[in-house]
């Protein structure tokens, strides 16, 4: 199974939105909910940025935000800011407890 | 406050087996269902393995299907990956994660242990 499809890279200027798109198919992306954004600054561990599409876990900032139209998921970040530099990971359901990563987005904040 | 804490990682040769071990606290191990997911050298995330709160029921990548093997001890709180017969490509940092949503929120993440497969 193929990775999600995500851009490589982004780039925004300070105070700037961005959005990463993450598109799957019909049989990920398209049939759940169960999509999720994982934040990956250098030399670290993931943190779960978004879950179920658009809900954030408590303690991440709302400019922080999720979206979902048919096999495709939006992350957006509005007010760019220097520490939003990062990796970004898109994950979907595909059934039976699996998972399917994207590729990972680097994110540059100019 | 959760924790995960991965260890057994290191250099193996090709050929060989490794046990990674993932011991967690600050929540009620057995009621969640745990994961590993694992990142090649400058590469994305890879989605390992998966198993239940109760252990009974495991999933695998299909490429991966074989060769490793999930379980999980509920009374050490303890989960581990078992890899045999390791190949070069398996080479990576395996991060072991706790499910919220089964396929989705993974909520907690380890600060990952690296497994090196080389001659």
């Amino acid at each position: 199974q193929s990775a999600l499809t995500q851009p490589p890279s982004v780039s925004g200027s300070p105070g700037q939105s961005v959005t990463i798109s993450c598109t799957g198919t019909s049989s990920d992306v398209g049939s759940y909910n169960r999509v999720s954004w994982y934040q990956q600054p250098p030399g670290t561990a993931p943190k779960l940025m978004i879950y179920e599409v658009s809900n954030r876990p408590s303690g991440v900032p709302d400019r922080f935000s999720g979206s979902k139209s048919g096999n495709t998921a939006s992350l957006t970040i509005s007010g760019l800011q220097a520490e939003d530099e990062a990796d970004y990971y898109c994950s979907s359901y595909t059934g039976s407890y699996t998972v399917l990563f994207g590729g990972g987005t680097r994110l540059t904040v100019l | 406050e959760m924790q995960l804490l991965e260890s057994g990682g290191g250099l193996v040769q090709p050929g060989g087996s490794l046990r990674l071990s993932c011991a967690a606290s600050g929540f009620t191990f057995s009621n969640y269902a745990m994961t590993w997911v694992r990142q090649a050298p400058g590469k994305g995330l890879e989605w390992v393995s998966a198993i239940s709160g109760s252990g009974s029921s495991t999933f695998y990548a299909d490429s991966l299907k074989g060769r490793f093997t999930i379980s999980r001890d509920n009374s050490r709180n303890t989960l581990s990956l078992q890899i045999n017969s390791l190949k070069a490509d398996d080479t990576a940092i395996y991060y072991c994660a706790k499910v919220v949503v089964v396929g989705g929120r993974l909520d907690v993440w380890g600060q990952g242990t690296t497994v090196t497969v080389s001659s």
